[in-house]
């Protein structure tokens, strides 16, 4: 079956830390770019960031509200991308979804269910 | 990168059609024609609708159109369903090599 799901989602507190997981499975894993989407109960879609493929150069970019705090990266052989979450602070409390987009184009084709990150004292 | 802006909610009745806007810049919407359209309903995961301004997925309703001009993309629903309520998404590449989306819009099925 062609999915994904995330994990590695809770509460942690202002400033700190958190590493989610995205585990990829059904389709050629190491092809495709990854990315992240968040939202804010309530709330709209926000993109992230992304992580290019190998043959990219494992690119990244990120969204300006997270960039340098947020650091994606991904595991090829374990078909998994993570996004290490650096200075949380309270409105990066959202759910959190995988997705990617296919190679050569730009739209996301397959999301995950989502994973709570929640950030409170 | 600003979000996109669309009307924050819109409605028809069963078998109407309703047009959903998004508007952004030269430096996403209007520059690229990677614009997507997604369909998301309450505690479940967004789903890709249109793709590439006006191409349909496999499994996706031909009730689901998609266009554009200028810096406006749209979505067109036409013979709406009572299913079709949902909270719609537009999504655009960027110059910045970033995506965008929109602020969300919320149809209701009269």
């Amino acid at each position: 079956e062609v999915q994904l799901v995330e994990s590695g989602g809770g509460l942690v507190q202002p400033g700190g830390s958190l590493k989610l997981s995205c585990a990829a499975s059904g389709f050629t894993f190491s092809g495709s770019a990854m990315h992240w989407v968040r939202q804010a109960s309530g709330k709209g879609l926000e993109w992230v960031g992304r992580i290019r493929s190998k043959a990219n150069s494992y690119a990244t970019a990120y969204a300006a509200s997270v960039k340098g705090r947020f650091t994606i990266s991904r595991d090829d052989s374990k078909n998994t991308a993570y996004l290490q979450m650096n200075s949380l602070k309270t409105d990066d409390t959202a759910v959190y979804y995988c997705t990617r987009t296919p190679l050569g184009y730009w739209y996301f084709d397959l999301w995950g269910r989502g994973t709570l990150v929640t950030v409170s004292s | 990168q600003s979000a996109l802006t669309q009307p924050a909610s819109v409605s028809g009745s069963p078998g109407q059609s309703i047009t959903i806007s998004c508007t952004g810049t030269s430096s996403d919407v209007g520059g690229y024609n990677f614009v997507s359209w997604y369909q998301q309903h309450p505690g479940k995961a967004p789903k890709l609708m249109i793709y590439d301004v006006s191409n349909r997925p496999s499994g996706v309703s031909d009730r689901f159109s998609g266009s554009k001009s200028g810096n406006t993309a749209s979505l067109t629903i036409s013979g709406l369903q009572a299913e079709d309520e949902a909270d719609y998404y537009c999504s655009s590449y960027t110059s910045n090599t970033t995506w965008v989306f929109g602020g969300g819009t919320k149809l209701t099925v009269l």
